[in-house]
């Protein structure tokens, strides 16, 4: 088995700062993925990667950078942090399967803007 | 653009009566793979059941659920709730675009009473 563990656990920043999370996993799966969790809205695409150095934008990209410098991380910035978007963030990996892959998600990480 | 609905936000049920949560979906493939994903809480969401086969029945944990392409359905059902079935449950689409890229319903909340 394998371990996605995203740090930190709590993000608190202030508003228009520039706010970063990471993202670690061990299962040496080729994709990752960055999801934004709000209640009630389900978990929307932020981001995701298909190999070292790859970038994919998702539907939610808007105000956000992302960075897959190994295989193993990826990293998420909050390029200005606004009090809406205060919301848990969600880091995934998968491998092909053919059809359809199973996403393997951390704990997630919750941002708090004062 | 292609989606998933579930209906219910928040569904409560007594323990040891039947469950059942609603996903429909829309997508322009005819090869598509559909998730449901449960979590619970302060835990990170983990795959439920997964297929890709038109009206067969799947089952995992006591749980079931039949993909339905000629009503785009995937309903999870299950014929006996545990106090332990109380969780975040979300089903998903995936679809051959964008390395089969997950959408996600907006997500049911599963109370089980005593």
């Amino acid at each position: 088995g394998g371990i996605i563990t995203q740090t930190p656990k709590f993000l608190i920043g202030q508003e228009g700062q520039k706010l970063t999370l990471k993202c670690q996993q061990n299962f040496n799966h080729d994709t990752m993925y960055w999801y934004r969790q709000d209640s009630g809205k389900g978990l929307r695409l932020i981001y995701y990667s298909i190999t070292e150095n790859d970038l994919q934008k998702g539907d939610l990209s808007e105000g956000y950078d992302a960075s897959r410098e190994k295989k193993s991380s990826f990293s998420l910035t909050v390029t200005s942090a606004q009090k809406n978007e205060m919301a848990v963030f969600l880091c995934a990996s998968s491998i092909p399967q053919g059809t359809g892959n199973t996403l393997y998600f951390g704990e997630g990480s919750r941002l708090i803007v004062v | 653009g292609d989606s998933v609905t579930q209906t219910e936000g928040l569904v409560t049920v007594t323990e040891g009566l039947p469950v059942k949560l609603n996903c429909t979906y829309q997508t322009t493939y005819l090869t598509i793979a559909f998730f449901w994903y449960v979590q619970y809480l302060n835990e990170a969401p983990q795959v439920l059941l997964k297929s890709s086969t038109d009206n067969k029945r799947t089952e995992h944990q006591g749980f079931h659920a039949t993909l339905h392409k000629s009503s785009s359905s995937f309903h999870l059902q299950k014929s006996s709730a545990q106090l332990s079935d109380s969780a975040l449950y979300y089903c998903a689409l995936s679809e051959p675009s964008g390395s089969w890229q997950l959408i996600f319903g907006s997500g049911t909340q599963l109370t089980v009473m005593p």
